[in-house]
């Protein structure tokens, strides 16, 4: 079975705190991907970040970092000095060849950064 | 570059008619995904096309729903005898090629409600 969860559905912050997204997958493979996915408003889904199951390394991309832990099934994603605009839900998701191609989503993380 | 494009971005209908739904991939992408979400849910996979055929329709709930994509680009969703538990906003995705490793990238999508 694979399976995505995101346990925290709804956070709350004050702009300029740092927050962490949390995201905990399920899969007997040994090949697979994970991704974050933002989603505004507006109700586009927004690619943020692919990574491989080979491939431990942290990651950072401006306020963005990702922290990719197989040993705890984690792929958890921090927002550091938050700011309005980073406003949305975002989804994890896992991709492995026993769903072919099919993007296997969380529920997704409503996030709510307030001035 | 142009992203991925859908085609209305609203839909009303009422119960029981015929409704189609339209994706214009990311130029150049061969592969072509669509996803249905639900209100508070992560996207949920429908039809995956490689080229013009559907490689993978595992995700489509019954078979009022059905899927073209004839000349390997423009794709059409199709629902028959709408039903109102359709309603839900249905994404398009394209990436450049079939893959686990390929990124999708996805469209506004269109939201449907059916009365």
């Amino acid at each position: 079975a694979q399976k995505v969860t995101q346990a925290q559905t709804e956070i709350s912050v004050v702009e300029k705190e740092d927050v962490t997204l949390d995201c905990v997958y399920e899969t007997r493979d040994t090949t697979y991907y994970l991704f974050w996915y933002k989603q505004p408003p507006s109700g586009e889904l927004v690619f943020l970040i692919r990574r491989n199951s080979f491939d431990e390394q942290n990651e950072i991309s401006g306020r963005y970092s990702w922290n990719f832990q197989k040993s705890t099934s984690s792929f958890n994603f921090t927002i550091t000095a938050s700011q309005v605009v980073d406003s949305a839900v975002y989804f994890c998701a896992l991709l492995n060849s026993n769903s072919g191609y099919a993007l296997n989503f969380g529920k997704g993380t409503s996030l709510l950064v307030t001035p | 570059g142009a992203g991925v494009s859908q085609t209305p971005s609203n839909k009303v209908t009422e119960k029981g008619k015929y409704v189609e739904l339209r994706c214009d991939p990311i130029s150049g992408h061969t592969a072509l995904y669509w996803y249905r979400q639900s209100l508070g849910q992560g996207p949920e996979f429908l039809i995956y096309f490689q080229g013009t055929g559907a490689a993978d329709d595992s995700g489509l709930p019954n078979d009022r729903f059905f899927a073209v994509r004839p000349e390997g680009s423009v794709s059409t969703l199709k629902i028959q005898r709408t039903e109102r538990g359709d309603s839900a906003v249905y994404l398009c995705a394209s990436s450049f090629q079939p893959g686990i490793g390929e990124t999708q990238y996805f469209g506004p999508g269109t939201r449907l409600l059916v009365l």
